[in-house]
């Protein structure tokens, strides 16, 4: 597609359950970015890849989430054993390289509620 | 820890008005910086963007941005704002080095109400 394809859109999900929240990025992006965006939180940084490794995962909350990226296109963030406080929209972004240059492509975000 | 600050959490002006949103950043090395809107029902998108030169900035829709240095600002503006402003708004540095990774540190976002 043209742009960066997030889903689900929306995720209710019970406390305790795990969710995976896939993103597709632009094609030809090698760089992809996964942040969270809380109320009045901000857009706060989970992890990053280049190709398929992760070279930046400070942003991680805790080791119940994860992310992986196969292919060097689609990327996975997993959550498990979900909390209330996960409750956030995740957004992925992609950008052309680690040369970093240009601007960071946003998706639409998946809305994930825990209840 | 590095850090962005946006000042003005929400921000209610009448349509004509002038607009400046504040960005403040620590770090004292080198930085790219952003202006990112997100419009109501829409994805974030670039409106703005300086790496280098010309610290007045010129964007998308009549946005413009200064960069000052010794205030570690940078400020959005815009002379007259529409209805169709109405949206998010946030400032964005991206720490240039050799661990640069191209990540982004993003301020809180500003809220922008525009009456007509």
């Amino acid at each position: 597609g043209a742009g960066v394809s997030q889903s689900p859109s929306n995720k209710v999900t019970e406390k305790g359950k795990d969710v995976e929240l896939r993103c597709d990025p632009i094609s030809g992006h090698t760089a992809l970015y996964w942040y969270r965006q809380s109320l009045g939180q901000g857009l706060e940084f989970l992890i990053y890849f280049q190709g398929n490794s992760a070279p930046d995962k400070s942003g991680l909350p805790s080791d119940r989430f994860s992310a992986e990226r196969t292919g060097g296109s689609v990327s996975t963030l997993t959550i498990q054993r979900t909390q209330q406080e996960d409750s956030a929209v995740y957004l992925c972004a992609s950008s052309l390289g680690q040369a970093y240059t240009g601007e960071l492509f946003f998706g639409e975000g998946s809305r994930l509620t825990v209840l | 820890a590095q850090s962005v600050s946006q000042h003005n959490h929400h921000v209610i002006l009448s349509e004509a008005a002038s607009l400046e949103l504040g960005c403040n950043y620590s770090y004292g090395g080198t930085v790219n910086l952003f202006w990112y809107v997100q419009y109501p029902g829409q994805h974030l998108q670039l409106l703005l963007k300086y790496f280098s030169g010309d610290p007045l900035v010129k964007g998308i829709k009549g946005f413009e941005a200064e960069f000052i240095k010794s205030k570690f600002s940078f400020n959005l503006r815009k002379p007259s704002v529409q209805w169709s402003d109405t949206a998010e708004y946030f400032c964005a540095v991206n720490l240039v080095g050799s661990s640069n990774t191209g990540k982004l540190i993003f301020g809180q976002g500003t809220t922008l109400q525009v009456k007509p």
